[in-house]
């Protein structure tokens, strides 16, 4: 197992296109958090699994963003009708049930919306 | 006021000096994270503490639970060491509650 891997780790789009990017946890780990960057700024809260239920969504994640961890493995995240202001970095990150405090992040996805 | 705030934002030191970060919070943890950030995005934990202090080579970490405080020491320092120093807080079991992240460089 070589950590948490997402994929891709850069993308550029136009506004406007839906983009989706995907994340493969520690096999072990059953939690799986979603956290967006912004330049400059610390990450922030977007959601998290437990399995495949989808336990918790911040307001940040608008009606455009949805994510889904269907077999409680890997993740996508997907966003609708891109803004400008989407443009950030996602990051991934995941615990397992018997260190829920042992984060493991991944390299994140980078995205521009141009 | 944020639950998390970091001092200095940016810290640039030569070679071989002794560095400190600190991150104050105003609300109840259950564990506190030290992550380190290189430019690329990737971030590693090197750090995660409840109480007392933890070491780990030249980096060092304390907390003190009753002051809502915590710090990140790098005992002589090297270019290497260069990267974005990030404290998170963890509330409950769940998410993490992010500083915005203190910029350290090293010249050499």
């Amino acid at each position: 197992d070589t950590g948490v891997s997402q994929d891709p780790r850069h993308k550029i789009t136009k506004r406007g296109q839906n983009v989706t990017f995907r994340c493969d946890p520690i096999s072990e780990h059953n939690r799986l958090y979603w956290y967006r960057q912004t330049l400059g700024q610390g990450p922030e809260f977007l959601t998290y699994f437990q399995n495949e239920a989808q336990l918790e969504k911040s307001r940040l994640l608008s009606d455009r963003f949805s994510a889904e961890r269907p077999k409680g493995s890997f993740s996508t995240l997907e966003i609708q009708r891109t803004e400008q202001g989407d443009s950030a970095m996602y990051l991934c990150a995941s615990t397992p049930v018997t260190a829920p405090y042992g984060y493991t992040f991944g390299s994140g996805t980078r995205l521009t919306v141009v | 006021k944020n639950e998390v705030e970091q001092s200095p934002q940016n810290l640039t030191a030569q070679e071989g000096e002794f560095i400190t970060i600190n991150c104050s919070y105003s609300v109840g943890i259950s564990a506190l994270h030290w992550l380190q950030q290189h430019p690329g995005g990737g971030i590693v934990s090197l750090f995660m503490l409840s109480s007392g202090k933890k070491k780990h080579g030249r980096l060092i970490a304390t907390i003190n639970i009753q002051e809502k405080h915590s710090s990140l020491h790098i005992t002589a320092s090297h270019p290497r060491d260069s990267a974005v120093y990030i404290c998170a807080l963890i509330q409950g079991a769940q998410k993490l509650v992010f500083g915005q992240g203190t910029r350290l460089t090293i010249n050499p």
